[in-house]
């Protein structure tokens, strides 16, 4: 069975420093990664993903992900926060060789971030 | 292009009431699914469907039933609600059985049942 582990409920950050949400995966194939974020009252917007190629992913409003197979960790990271970062963070993961999965993505329990001015 | 469209966005049932959650998507995915999202537990699957005629079982389908008749379209219903089934819900869809596909979210339907 597939899991995703997010260790932190919350993130805390000042705007303008570096921001990082954690996320480790256990998957039987080929890991195949998502990022999503929620804001208040919101659907999940799609960030980044990893399937295949280079293990730093660059993905929507200036975060990027860094793919580490032998750490099995995919943590997001953006240089530097904006108080409208503010938000909830998914990581996700799907078995890439199982073909038949469809949309079958395990989510992780999610991140709270707030970045403070 | 609308997306991925979800009504209602709240409701308040009583528990016992049947009611049913509408999804659309207008981006001719194959693959519709329903998930719900409860605090420290990221989204769990509900049901999906991997083209109109065939829906499946996810992880936690209990209480809840799912049809597709069209491609465009996947309701859910709550045929007797709980108040364990106080939920956010959200409808996904993404276009084939790749894996890599991206999946997109629906706004979400806030659901209280008392």
């Amino acid at each position: 069975a597939q899991s995703v582990a997010q260790p932190e409920d919350q993130v805390n950050v000042a705007e303008g420093n570096p921001l990082t949400v954690k996320c480790t995966y256990s998957v039987s194939g080929n890991p195949y990664l998502f990022w999503y974020v929620q804001y208040p009252n919101r659907g999940l917007q799609f960030l980044l993903k990893y399937i295949t190629g280079d293990n730093l992913v660059k993905g929507s409003y200036g975060f990027e992900a860094e793919f580490n197979k032998s750490q099995t960790s995919f943590h997001l990271k953006k240089p530097s926060a904006l108080v409208s970062d503010s938000a909830l963070y998914f990581c996700a993961v799907r078995d890439g060789e199982v073909e038949a999965a469809g949309n079958k993505l395990t989510f992780g329990g999610g991140t709270r971030v707030l970045v403070k001015p | 292009n609308a997306g991925v469209t979800q009504t209602p966005k709240f409701q308040v049932l009583k528990t016992g009431q049947s009611m049913t959650l509408q999804c659309a998507q207008d981006m001719n995915h194959e693959y519709m699914s329903w998930y719900r999202q409860d605090p420290g537990m990221g989204l769990r699957l509900i049901h999906y469907s991997v083209g109109a005629g065939i829906t499946d079982q996810g992880e936690v389908p209990n209480g809840y039933n799912v049809s597709r008749s069209t491609t465009e379209d996947f309701p859910l219903r709550l045929l007797s609600a709980a108040p364990s089934q106080t939920s956010v819900y959200f409808c996904a869809s993404t276009y084939r059985a790749n894996s890599g596909n991206t999946i997109y979210f629906g706004e979400g339907s806030w659901l209280t049942v008392v």
